[in-house]
């Protein structure tokens, strides 16, 4: 079946530093979904790349989808406090026994030391 | 607008007994997900409605785990009998009706099987 990993598991940094999680998928994606869980919380929504190569902006936070659809990146400038949380990728099936499917990653955990 | 709708919040049973879990979710809101969200795991897919017809049930365990959602709105996820291994936050998420549409999640029922 569809699997999606997530690289690192965890990442600690120090505030102000940049931060990037990666995310794989063993199958073609359709579109791509980005959500962020604050520690004892519910995953949030971000964002959702579909295009191939696409890349999108939200203040700090800067998404890409690969060209060939099947890997994403979530990077993070000058992180702050507020940053600390979970980092999930989700990702739609584009075929086969996949399709239409969300799948979502194991998740990055944040944690920014002051 | 009001937000996705579960409870209880906190359940705590011994193995062997039952539970249920109630969603309500965003109104107007056709699809009606439910995830399993095992400690420093990402979501995975237990079952997803379309106003009240099933989608996709494909990890959902038959053969303790239900869910209904009669009318098309509210939905209901038992297990009969718990595992210890069921012990999980269990989350309800909604959507419009498109897979591009943003998946609005609830707070999460914490279960613990003892």
């Amino acid at each position: 079946g569809q699997q999606v990993m997530q690289i690192p598991q965890y990442q600690h940094v120090q505030e102000g530093e940049d931060f990037t999680t990666y995310c794989n998928s063993s199958t073609t994606l359709s579109n791509i979904q980005w959500y962020k869980q604050r520690p004892g919380g519910h995953p949030v929504f971000l964002i959702q790349l579909v295009k191939s190569g696409e890349v999108k902006k939200q203040k700090r936070l800067t998404f890409q989808f690969g060209e060939a659809k099947k890997n994403s990146s979530l990077h993070i400038t000058a992180t702050q406090t507020t940053d600390v949380g979970t980092y999930f990728c989700a990702g739609y099936g584009a075929g086969g026994t996949s399709y239409g499917k969300l799948t979502f990653g194991q998740g990055t955990i944040l944690t920014v030391h002051p | 607008e009001a937000g996705v709708a579960q409870s209880p919040r906190y359940k705590i049973i011994e193995k062997r007994q039952s539970v249920a879990f109630w969603c309500n979710p965003i109104s107007g809101h056709a699809t009606l997900y439910w995830y399993q969200q095992i400690l420093g795991q990402g979501p995975k897919l237990l079952i997803q409605f379309q106003n009240n017809g099933v989608v996709d049930d494909s990890q959902l365990p038959k053969d303790r785990f239900s869910a209904e959602r009669l009318k098309g709105v509210d939905s209901t996820l038992k297990i009969q009998p718990a595992k210890l291994e069921d012990s999980a936050v269990y989350l309800c998420a909604s959507r419009i009706a498109g897979r591009t549409d943003t998946q609005y999640f609830g707070p999460g029922t914490r279960l613990t099987v003892l």
